[in-house]
């Protein structure tokens, strides 16, 4: 099966200071996504990004498909991003029945953002 | 309104019990998802499943069942419950082939199964 990798697997930064998560996958892929999950457990979806660049506030990617990579960016970061940030993809074959689509996950990046 | 909810959000009973954990989606999606988290934080999938196919990821047991009594719910349903079936257990949604949004999928808050 794919194989997803994240790093770093921890990350501690200032409140203020930028960041930027990787996430590196074995094989083509039709989605992508960056969830955080917060300290009570929520999975919050960032981006649907399976190519190209998306910002929203603070938080941009950028996915690379040709490349098998894609990049978190967290700017001016604040004690309420801490977290696990994931990112999951599928390959799902377009002709294949929609049941076919099921992500998989990376193992996260454990972000905590000190005061 | 809550997009994907799930109930009990936590659970705690004995080895041996079989307990249902439910799921809805208001999201108006053909396609709903089980994934498993276990104590290392690692998200896996269990079943995907629309009213046409069911996908069983291989490793799952079968005292593991999904049930769908119509397109907005998909319960999961756990038979002669392990010690090591103790994890967080997420539901999520998807409408694939959505103009714009592909697949992208939806989870629920998760329910924290604990057996002792």
């Amino acid at each position: 099966g794919i194989q997803v990798e994240q790093s770093p697997p921890d990350l501690i930064l200032q409140e203020g200071a930028n960041s930027t998560l990787r996430c590196n996958f074995s094989d083509s892929v039709n989605n992508l996504q960056w969830f955080h999950q917060n300290p009570w457990g929520q999975l919050i979806n960032l981006f649907y990004i399976p190519s190209g660049t998306k910002q929203n506030g603070r938080l941009s990617a950028t996915t690379v498909a040709t490349e098998r990579y894609s990049l978190l960016y967290i700017s001016s970061s604040q004690t309420t991003d801490s977290g696990v940030y994931f990112c999951a993809v599928d390959l799902a074959r377009r002709n294949s029945g929609a049941g076919s689509y099921q992500l998989t996950f990376g193992k996260g990046t454990k972000l905590s953002v000190i005061p | 309104d809550t997009a994907v909810s799930q109930t009990p959000k936590y659970l705690v009973t004995q080895m041996g019990n079989d307990k249902s954990i439910k799921c809805e989606q208001n999201l108006g999606h053909d396609t709903m998802y089980w994934y498993k988290q276990d104590s290392k934080k690692f998200l896996k999938i269990m079943f995907s499943y629309n009213n046409k196919e069911l996908i069983i990821n291989e490793t799952v047991p079968n005292r593991f069942s999904p049930k769908s009594p119509d397109k907005a719910h998909l319960n999961l349903h756990i038979n002669s419950l392990e010690l090591g079936d103790s994890a967080v257990y997420f539901c999520a949604s998807s409408q694939p082939g959505r103009a714009g949004g592909g697949n992208e999928q939806f989870f629920g808050p998760g329910t924290r199964l604990t057996v002792l």
